[in-house]
């Protein structure tokens, strides 16, 4: 079966680092996207990576091991806007993103 | 600014009262796709287009279907919407398949009465 799981909430503190885990199984493997969707609003594209290791774009990395089924997003200086659900797609042989329900992050002061 | 435009962006529909969702968009993307997402779940692939090739999800209800009359334009049409099909239905679009980034518009939230 395709799967995708990620925790359902995180909490973390302005300024701090969080990481976001997603594990995958998936009908083959073409890649991972995170996306951030903040309340009521579509998902806007964060991050893919294809190969193993880490893809670092401003304040946001992300990183892949496929021998593991296994990536991560990590947020740093983490600031109030944050607050919003990420969620892991992996693409499978299908072409098709399979999408998790999503890690609801809240940022407090 | 080259975008995904959805309209309207709140939809409300009598139970059985057949409705239509559009979407646009102006990134010249060969491929289109529409999604349902219910509250605190994963959007839910609906079915996708590649150009005119129409790709139908094997779980898809038959009370969905969808156009693409041209590159830019797409619709969703729900026959005769239930109160389990409320919910945001999301357009998305991607140059092509494999490995590209999917853009999603801003969704069109569905309420059934």
């Amino acid at each position: 079966g395709q799967n995708i799981d990620q925790p359902t909430e995180m909490t973390a503190t302005e300024g701090a680092i969080v990481q976001i885990n997603c594990t995958y199984q998936t009908s083959g493997f073409n890649g991972l996207f995170w996306y951030q969707q903040h309340a009521g609003e579509a998902p806007t594209f964060l991050s893919y990576n294809v190969l193993d290791g880490l893809e670092e774009k401003g304040r946001f990395s992300s990183f892949l091991s496929r021998s593991k089924g296994y990536s991560y997003l990590l947020l740093k200086e983490l600031q109030m806007k944050d607050s919003a659900s990420y969620l892991c797609a992996g693409e499978d042989n299908t072409d098709k993103l399979i999408f998790g329900t999503g890690t609801r992050l809240q940022v407090f002061p | 600014d080259a975008m995904v435009i959805q309209n309207p962006r709140y939809q409300v529909t009598q139970f059985g009262k057949p409705v239509t969702l559009s979407c646009s968009q102006t990134l010249n993307h060969n491929v289109m796709y529409w999604y349902q997402q219910k509250s605190s779940q994963a959007p839910k692939l609906l079915f996708h287009y590649y150009d005119k090739d129409f790709n139908n999800e094997a779980d898809t209800p038959d009370n969905f279907q969808s156009r693409r009359p041209n590159t830019s334009f797409c619709f969703l049409d729900i026959r005769s919407p239930g109160l389990g099909d409320a919910a945001m239905y999301l357009c998305a679009t991607s140059r092509d398949n494999r490995a590209d980034t999917q853009y999603f518009g801003p969704g069109t939230r569905l309420t059934v009465l």
